[in-house]
């Protein structure tokens, strides 16, 4: 597609609770990226894909949370026993390869 | 570690007046990213520039590579243009490092 998908639009889930994402990046994007807006301007950035291999990690908590990218299917990002601080706005953007980056819709999760 | 740093951080203004939003960075980037989000959240691209000044319609973005630093001007500011403004810098492929956003209000 022309635009970057993410579904659920909204996500509740009882804190404990499993959550999962997804992301279909627009077609022949390559890079895919997952960006947790926890406050109203605080980025943090998780995690990127080049293809279906993880690119960069460095922002991925080490419990709980895992993402992939699989061939011919929506990326996920999954998060194993949701808790109260997860609760944020979960971007994704897709890029060729270059520097411009397409955001997605977003996908609020709210953790009760 | 890349650090990226806008004022002012809250900004009401008359409509018509003309704002500008101000971003620094510390490291050397591919390119500078200005990036607007409404309420509901969003996030649409304005502008990408690596050097120089782009201009679409009433908004230009300036960017001084030597000083790493950049700015969001909006000439005859409208209600409309309410909105959180971000700015992001990145090099190719990796990830975008954003500022802390500036909260626009554009009162009639």
């Amino acid at each position: 597609g022309e635009e970057v998908a993410q579904t659920p639009k909204h996500l509740v889930r009882g804190e404990g609770q499993k959550a999962k994402l997804y992301c279909a990046p627009i077609k022949g994007h390559s890079y895919v990226f997952w960006y947790q807006q926890v406050l109203k301007n605080e980025f943090k950035f998780l995690i990127s894909f080049q293809n279906e291999n993880v690119f960069d990690e460095t922002g991925m908590p080490k419990e709980r949370f895992s993402a992939k990218c699989l061939p011919n299917s929506p990326c996920s990002l999954e998060i194993q026993a949701t808790k109260l601080e997860d609760s944020a706005v979960y971007f994704c953007a897709s890029t060729p390869m270059g520097v411009e980056q397409f955001f997605g819709p977003g996908t609020r999760l709210t953790v009760l | 570690k890349n650090e990226v740093e806008q004022s002012p951080q809250n900004l009401t203004a008359q409509e018509g007046e003309f704002i500008t939003i101000n971003c620094s960075y510390s490291v050397g980037i591919s390119a500078l990213h200005w990036l607007q989000q409404h309420p509901g959240g969003g996030i649409v691209s304005l502008f990408m520039l690596s050097s120089g000044k782009k201009k679409h319609g009433r908004l230009i973005a300036t960017i001084n590579i030597q000083e790493k630093h950049s700015s969001l001007h909006i000439t005859a500011s409208h209600p409309r243009d309410s909105a959180v403004y971000i700015c992001a810098d990145s090099e190719a492929g990796n990830q975008f490092y954003f500022g802390t956003g500036t909260s626009l209000t554009v009162i009639p």
